[in-house]
């Protein structure tokens, strides 16, 4: 069974920096693209970035563009989000979520619980 | 970037009622549209994805419908484990949008 599991979340500073994780285990990593979704509380959701099966293709959201920075480590079946000069407006719950196939076409069917990120001074 | 819009944003509905969502694109995305239920506190579920194709484990009264940019989830009879919020994704784009949720509720 494909299973994700978040890490990192927490309290960062605005201006601040924080690193997710995603632990895959399940099915084969290196095979499918991979998704951060974020959900600010009380909203809805909002795709953030993407990466490709090999890690060579990177894809973000306008609103962090810049910011963030996706990769993956296939060996290690992790993928992480760099998040630099965090904003009030980066506050939210932090998902992981797999491609259901290998073309990319981000139809996500396997996602992480979510990790809580709170940006305040 | 592709803008969703769906509509209601909320219903009151009772159990066995037949409950339509619908999913409007900014521009066509044939069939690349996706509609996941999110319980509080839980992450996500795919329910269906390009329009219609329904995924295992996933109830038949649960159905999709549309392409170009109209779109269409239905519920045949609704049941007390389907009160939750419904979310439209088009997966058209390398940017992926979502829409802003239908949240159905106990009438």
């Amino acid at each position: 069974e494909a299973q994700l599991l978040e890490s990192g979340g927490g309290l960062g500073q605005p201006g601040g920096s924080l690193r997710l994780s995603c632990a895959a285990s399940g099915f084969t990593f290196s095979s499918y693209d991979m998704n951060w979704v974020r959900q600010a509380p009380g909203g809805g959701l909002e795709w953030v970035s993407a990466v490709s099966g090999s890690g060579f293709k990177t894809y973000y959201a306008d609103s962090v563009k810049g910011r963030f920075t996706i990769s993956r480590d296939n060996s290690n079946h992790t993928v992480h989000l760099q998040m630099n000069s965090l904003r009030a407006e980066d506050t939210a719950v932090y998902y992981c979520a797999k491609d259901i196939g290998t073309y990319g076409d981000s139809t996500m069917d396997v996602w992480g619980q979510g990790t809580t990120v709170t940006v305040s001074s | 970037d592709i803008q969703m819009t769906q509509s209601p944003s909320s219903l009151s509905a009772s159990v066995r009622d037949r409950v339509t969502i619908s999913c409007r694109a900014s521009q066509t995305i044939a069939t690349y549209l996706n509609w996941y239920q999110q319980k509080p506190g839980k992450a996500p579920k795919l329910l269906i994805s390009a329009a219609s194709s329904l995924q295992g484990g996933v109830p038949s009264r649960f159905s999709g419908s549309g392409s170009g940019t109209e779109f269409t989830l239905t519920i045949s009879s609704l049941q007390p484990e389907d009160f939750a919020t419904y979310y439209c994704q088009e997966s058209y784009s390398t940017s992926p949008t979502f829409g802003q949720g239908t949240k159905v509720e106990i009438k």
